[in-house]
Order: structure tokens, then C-alpha cells, then sequence
């Protein structure tokens, strides 16, 4: 069956840094959903992406589907403490699956 | 000015026992789901729901039963809870079968003892 597998699991980083994580799928996807989920708090959705070798950006935040449509990642320039918390990618074909989530911890 | 609410927020409760969590949802989708997320924080898929009718039904024990009354309300019934349904279960909504964007309720702590 279709898989989704998200790394890295954890991530430290220094305040300033950059991050970045990635999703890989065994399968070419309709889209691709990034979510991220604070300690404590539940996900919420930040953005999708469709088309092939799409690049979206938010801020900081620079996401993009492969040329196959079978990965994505998710890169924030700059870390801040505010960007503390678990990002998710999840794929929506016929099944509806999560990545294993990447945790990202900011050291001051 | 909630968009999808959940009740309860804390579920304490011992083995064997039956439970029921609420969801609702004021966003007008049609769509609602469940979903587990144990203390790994993996997030799974349980249950969906498009305009009262059941769409996806993952691989879950049947002492969990999935009810919506209507597009708005979508609750989960637990029968002999085991510890190993400790987890948070979040409710969740969109417009439109799943792929498109969906809104997240706070979620529900349940620890079965």
C-alpha cells in the first residue's frame, strides 16, 4: 500500500538556522498538504500543493512538490522560537495518510 | 466563535468502561473526520465522513463506532475502553471529500486506566 515517509523524526536547531524536512512517497501523488501541529496543540493547516515541481512560499517558509510528484519538503529560513512544533505532510488519495511528523526544537 | 469544537476536552475513565466524544463543527463542510494520535504522535486516520455517509472506515477494533447525525456533528463511541485507546482523538473538517484543507479540533486527551 501507499507509504509516506517523513525525515528527519527530530530536528535541533539554533535560533537563526535554517530547517528543512522532507516526505517521500512510494507513489506519484495527486497533492501533497503540509500541517503543523504546536506542543499541545492540535494541527493546523499551512498549505497544499498540486502541480509538478510547484514552489509556494509563506514568510519564511518555502515548500516544494518534486518534478515526479513523489516527495516534498518544507524549509524555514531563519528559524524562530515561534516555529517550535511538529510538521506534518499528509497525501489524500484514495486513503488518507500522515507522515510520522518531523519535531522541531529551537535552542535559544 | 469556535470552528470545529470537541467535547470532552480531559476523558479519565477505566477499563471497560463506554465513552462517547462530541464534535461539531460551524464551517459548513461536508465532510468530518477522526483521528488518533498516540503518544508517538503519530496522527492516523479513523474515520470520514461526507454529508452523513460513511467514506472511509480504516482498520480500527469495532468497539469504535463513528455517528453523524447531521453534516455538522460527527461523534465517536467507544465500547470497553483498554489502555491502549489512551490517546488524543481529534475531530476534523473540509469542504469536499478529502484533499482539500482540513480544520482540526482541539482534540481530546483519553486515559483509560
Amino acid at each position: 500500500g501507499q507509504q509516506v515517509m517523513q525525515i528527519p523524526q527530530y530536528q535541533h536547531v539554533q535560533e537563526g538556522e535554517d530547517f528543512t524536512t522532507y516526505c517521500n512517497s512510494s507513489t506519484t501523488l495527486s497533492n501533497i498538504q503540509w500541517y503543523k501541529q504546536r506542543p499541545g496543540g492540535h494541527p493546523v493547516f499551512l498549505i497544499q500543493l498540486v502541480k509538478s515541481g510547484e514552489v509556494k512560499k509563506q514568510k519564511r517558509l518555502t515548500f516544494q512538490f518534486g518534478e515526479a510528484k513523489k516527495n516534498s519538503s518544507l524549509h524555514i529560513t531563519a528559524t524562530q522560537t515561534t516555529d517550535v512544533g511538529t510538521y506534518f505532510c499528509a497525501v489524500q488519495d484514495d486513503k488518507i495518510i500522515f507522515g510520522k511528523g518531523t519535531r522541531l526544537h529551537i535552542l535559544p | 466563535d469556535t470552528a470545529v469544537s470537541q467535547t470532552p476536552k480531559y476523558l479519565v475513565t477505566q477499563m471497560g468502561n463506554d465513552k462517547s466524544i462530541k464534535c461539531e463543527q460551524n464551517l459548513g463542510h461536508d465532510t468530518m473526520y477522526w483521528y488518533k494520535q498516540d503518544s508517538k504522535k503519530f496522527l492516523k486516520i479513523m474515520f470520514s465522513y461526507n454529508n452523513k455517509e460513511l467514506i472511509i472506515n480504516e482498520t480500527v477494533p469495532n468497539r469504535f463506532s463513528p455517528k453523524s447525525p447531521d453534516k455538522a456533528h460527527l461523534n465517536l463511541h467507544i465500547n470497553s475502553l483498554e489502555l491502549g485507546d489512551s490517546a488524543v482523538y481529534f475531530c476534523a473538517s473540509s469542504q469536499g471529500r478529502p484533499s482539500y484543507e482540513q480544520y482540526f479540533g482541539p482534540g481530546t486527551r483519553l486515559t483509560v486506566t
